[in-house]
């Protein structure tokens, strides 16, 4: 399966500010997705994200406030822009299947970026 | 809409015991399901998949799952539990026509010594 390398692991941040995550997979992969956990909560998707094309948002997820890129088909970054103590969180990015093949990772996730907005 | 319920919030085994985390799905078509496990402040990782064929899986950490499609179930099993198990356990169900994970509530599982 695909080795996921997210940073930052964790950050705390002022409100009104942006953080930008990244996630970098060790091999290329069709689409990317990004989740957001809350305090106590199970996981969110916020968006797919492929290469050379918009992401695709989910209900309640904006871009302009969870801008996404997607230059190549080993990275994408995601940031949470206008910092609010809400999007205290944990963002997670996770990849499904190889560019080339049909094998399935079965959804491999980063370790994880924990924001505390303050 | 699909729906994945994992009625159990916690749950207390202690070590050594069996234990069995359910998971049911409500879904129109042949669903794909997943189970991963969560340890505090760490990412999710993969205990094991269903996409066809036997519908009993094996995954890793000595964890099995058995689908029952009459039960609309996925049901996550370990005959003998290790106190390194303690973490929360989601369940999730491929959907959006196959390019988004639902995922449950989670479990979370306590072991006592």
């Amino acid at each position: 399966s695909a080795v996921i390398s997210q940073k930052p692991s964790r950050d705390i941040c002022q409100r009104g500010t942006s953080l930008t995550i990244q996630c970098q997979v060790d091999s290329q992969v069709t689409m990317m997705f990004w989740y957001r956990q809350q305090p106590g909560q199970s996981l969110t998707l916020i968006a797919t994200a492929n290469q050379g094309s918009e992401a695709t948002y989910e209900s309640g997820f904006v871009i302009d406030k969870f801008p996404i890129s997607r230059p190549n088909l080993t990275f994408s970054t995601l940031t949470v822009s206008n910092l609010s103590p809400e999007d205290s969180s944990i963002y997670l990015c996770s990849v499904d299947r190889p560019a080339i093949g049909a094998a399935n990772y079965g959804y491999t996730f980063g370790s994880g970026t924990r924001l505390t907005v303050v | 809409a699909q729906s994945v319920t994992q009625p159990d919030i916690h749950i207390t085994v202690s070590e050594g015991a069996s234990l069995e985390l359910r998971c049911n799905y409500s879904y129109g078509a042949t669903p794909y399901l997943f189970w991963y496990v969560q340890s505090p402040g760490q990412g999710l990782q993969l205990l094991l998949k269903y996409f066809s064929g036997d519908t009993l899986v094996q995954g890793i950490k000595g964890f099995e799952a058995e689908f029952k499609r009459s039960q609309s179930s996925f049901n996550l099993r370990k005959p003998s539990v290790h106190w390194s198990d303690a973490a929360e356990y989601f369940c999730a169900v491929l959907t959006g026509g196959g390019n988004k994970l639902t995922f449950g509530t989670g479990t979370q599982l306590k072991v006592e010594l």
